[in-house]
């Protein structure tokens, strides 16, 4: 496609169910960011990828997060055990190489119930 | 997590006005960035600044990094009704780790 995708748009949980987030990146961009943000709030930094090794998982909020990108594309963050303070917008960038243009998704609205 | 600082959160102009808006940071910043983001999209990069003192248009819209490199503002000229939105700064620290640091926005209201 020619942006980033997300997937779901929209997830409901309920707390303590684990859910797993999706991000498909631009075709050929090396980095990989995941963002999280909260209603009236900028982004905020979460984790990010250099084709797959994951260079920085300094933002994850504690060792529920967890994110992959094993081949280098497509990438997951997933959340175990959700609890209704992880409700959020999450959004997923990407960029051709780590100093290129970040191009943001649409995001996936999380909802823990 | 640090977050920049970006007031008033809301703006109210009338179509055709200039606006400008200001983002300051308690740290230095190598890239300065303005996205604007509308309803059910990701934030979109408007204009980037790499260099201290460095000014760059984009159409309607100007921005500057600060000297100092711990600021930097957006000025939009004659604004129109698809102007409305909200702008985010972002800094980022080249080199070893690219993330952003966002500001909290601002919300661009235009009446016309």
């Amino acid at each position: 496609g020619a942006g980033v995708s997300q997937s779901p748009r929209y997830k409901v949980t309920k707390r303590g169910q684990d859910v797993a987030l999706r991000c498909d990146p631009i075709s050929g961009h090396v980095s990989l960011y995941w963002y999280r943000q909260a209603l009236g709030q900028g982004p905020e930094f979460l984790t990010y990828f250099n084709y797959e090794a994951q260079q920085d998982k300094s933002g994850l909020p504690n060792d529920r997060f967890s994110a992959e990108r094993p081949e280098g594309s497509i990438s997951t963050l997933t959340i175990q055990r959700t609890e209704q303070r992880d409700s959020a917008m999450y959004r997923c960038a990407s960029s051709f190489n780590q100093r290129g243009t970040q191009y943001f998704g649409p995001g996936t609205r999380l909802l823990v119930l | 997590g640090q977050q920049l600082n970006q007031s008033p959160q809301s703006m109210f102009i009338q179509e055709g006005e200039d606006v400008s808006m200001n983002c300051t940071s308690s740290s230095i910043f190598n890239t300065w960035l303005w996205y604007k983001q509308e309803p059910g999209e990701g934030p979109v990069l408007l204009i980037a600044l790499y260099k201290a003192g460095e000014l760059t248009s984009n159409g309607r819209l100007t921005a500057q990094f600060g000297i100092t490199r711990k600021d930097s503002f957006l000025n939009i000229s004659a604004s129109i009704p698809s102007d409305v939105g909200i702008y985010f700064c972002a800094g980022q620290l080249t080199g070893a780790n690219s993330k952003l640091t966002f500001g909290k926005g601002i919300t661009l209201s235009v009446r016309p």
